[in-house]
């Protein structure tokens, strides 16, 4: 069974604050995923990434791919209030590509 | 609309009864998964069609569950004598074909409360 690890599980910051997101497998992903969630509603795809080391950003997001494929990282700068909400990585494995396994979440909080 | 529906969007329900819950995916998509996400948790896997065969049903966590995409389109997952411990969103996707790249989009989900 693989397991993902997200930290921090909750984190509250003022406005204009940068924070770092981070979702750590024991396995190698084939590919990863980060979504953010809020009240009320399904996940919503951000960011696929496929190769290790990758890195792509998302306005003031930034998301990495670790070189062996089995750690990613969400940057933010300068949060704003909006984005409050569930964020989410979800992994999917050699042999399974189309089963998700997801994190369990940081649930974050910016307030002015 | 042009999203993922999923119907009803709250079900409360006793130990013991039978509930079925029904999932619309985006017009034309192939693939379709259900989710089971719990207070505080991440969504969990429970199965996956690629038109109307299950492809991958690892995630029903017994035979109380099952679920059923007769035509392709709609999917219901029904339980069967639910007990307080199913209690927990469901939740829907849906994506043209299937593969690690291929983006899924979620319904807003069912939350399920067995009393």
């Amino acid at each position: 069974t693989q397991l993902l690890e997200q930290s921090p599980q909750f984190l509250s910051i003022q406005e204009g604050e940068n924070l770092t997101v981070y979702c750590n497998s024991s396995s190698v992903f084939s590919s990863l995923q980060w979504y953010r969630q809020e009240p009320g509603e399904g996940p919503v795809l951000l960011v696929t990434v496929v190769t290790g080391g990758e890195v792509k950003k998302l306005k003031r997001l930034t998301f990495q791919f670790g070189d062996a494929r089995k750690d990613s990282s969400l940057h933010i700068t300068a949060a704003q209030p909006g984005d409050t909400g569930l964020y989410l990585c979800a992994g999917s494995f050699t042999g399974t590509a189309s089963k998700l396994t997801f994190g369990t979440g940081t649930r974050l909080q910016v307030t002015l | 609309g042009a999203g993922v529906s999923q119907t009803p969007s709250n079900k409360v329900t006793e130990k013991g009864k039978y509930v079925e819950l029904r999932c619309d995916p985006i017009s034309g998509h192939t693939a379709l998964y259900w989710y089971r996400q719990s207070l505080g948790q991440g969504p969990e896997f429970l199965i996956y069609f690629q038109g109307t065969g299950a492809a991958d049903d690892s995630g029903l966590p017994n035979d109380r569950f099952f679920a059923v995409r007769p035509e392709g389109s709609v999917s219901t997952l029904k339980i069967q004598r639910t007990e307080r411990g199913d209690s927990a969103v469901y939740l829907c996707a849906s994506s043209l074909g299937s593969g690690r790249s291929r983006e899924q989009f979620f319904g807003p989900g069912t939350r399920l409360t067995v009393l």
